[in-house]
């Protein structure tokens, strides 16, 4: 079956850095999406991750690796407006996208 | 950068009535779009995927009698909720996404609430 796992909900400090972790299982696999989305609000993409390693992106970088069906959202200097969900999404063949659940991020000062 | 909109953002409805929600990409051609529905506090959950000029398709357990979608144009798509009741009172979210490209481009979400 096809599955998305990312933790349901994390704390870190401002100014911090924080991981956010998710594993992948699609009916084949074109890449891995972050999305960001505040409450009450569509998400935003963050990044597309098509090749193994790390993509770097401002404060947001991300990471996969397609052997482990693995990937994780590194966010540095953490601000407060950094706190919203993250969803983590696999793309199978079908040009699909299997969401996760999302990750609460709680940003405290 | 591509954008796509939703109207209207916010509507309000009587159970029993029918209720249409627009979703348009404005600087592209829109030839996928996928309609999403989100509950308080739960993940996006893929309603149907619409390609221009054919048929939608809809996900297991969304009756496509009762959230009809027409994708008419390469800029339009459209989900009616018919004879709408209050548990269908959610947050949908269109996306679009043109030929050449990998990303889903989200429109900004309509709330919709049936009393």
């Amino acid at each position: 079956g096809q599955n998305i796992d990312q933790p349901t909900e994390m704390t870190a400090t401002e100014g911090a850095i924080v991981q956010i972790n998710c594993t992948y299982q699609t009916s084949g696999f074109n890449g891995l999406f972050w999305y960001q989305q505040h409450a009450g609000e569509a998400p935003t993409f963050l990044s597309y991750n098509v090749l193994d390693g790390l993509e770097e992106k401002g404060r947001f970088s991300s990471f996969l690796s397609r052997s482990k069906g693995y990937s994780y959202l590194l966010l540095k200097e953490l601000q407060m407006k950094d706190s919203a969900s993250y969803l983590c999404a696999g793309e199978d063949s079908n040009y699909q996208l299997i969401w996760g659940a999302g990750t609460k991020l709680i940003i405290k000062p | 950068g591509a954008v796509v909109s939703q109207h209207p953002s916010w509507v309000i409805c009587k159970s029993g009535t029918s209720v249409k929600i627009e979703c348009r990409s404005l600087d592209f051609q829109a030839t996928t779009m996928f309609w999403y529905r989100q509950f308080p506090k739960q993940s996006l959950m893929l309603m149907a995927t619409s390609n221009e000029g054919s048929k939608a398709t809809y996900e297991q357990g969304v009756e496509k009698d009762k959230f009809l979608i027409n994708h008419a144009s390469l800029t339009l798509s459209t989900l009616t909720v018919t004879s709408a009741h209050p548990e269908d009172s959610s947050f949908y979210i269109c996306s679009a996404r043109g030929r050449e490209d990998y990303e889903q481009y989200f429109g900004p979400g309509t709330r919709l609430t049936v009393t």
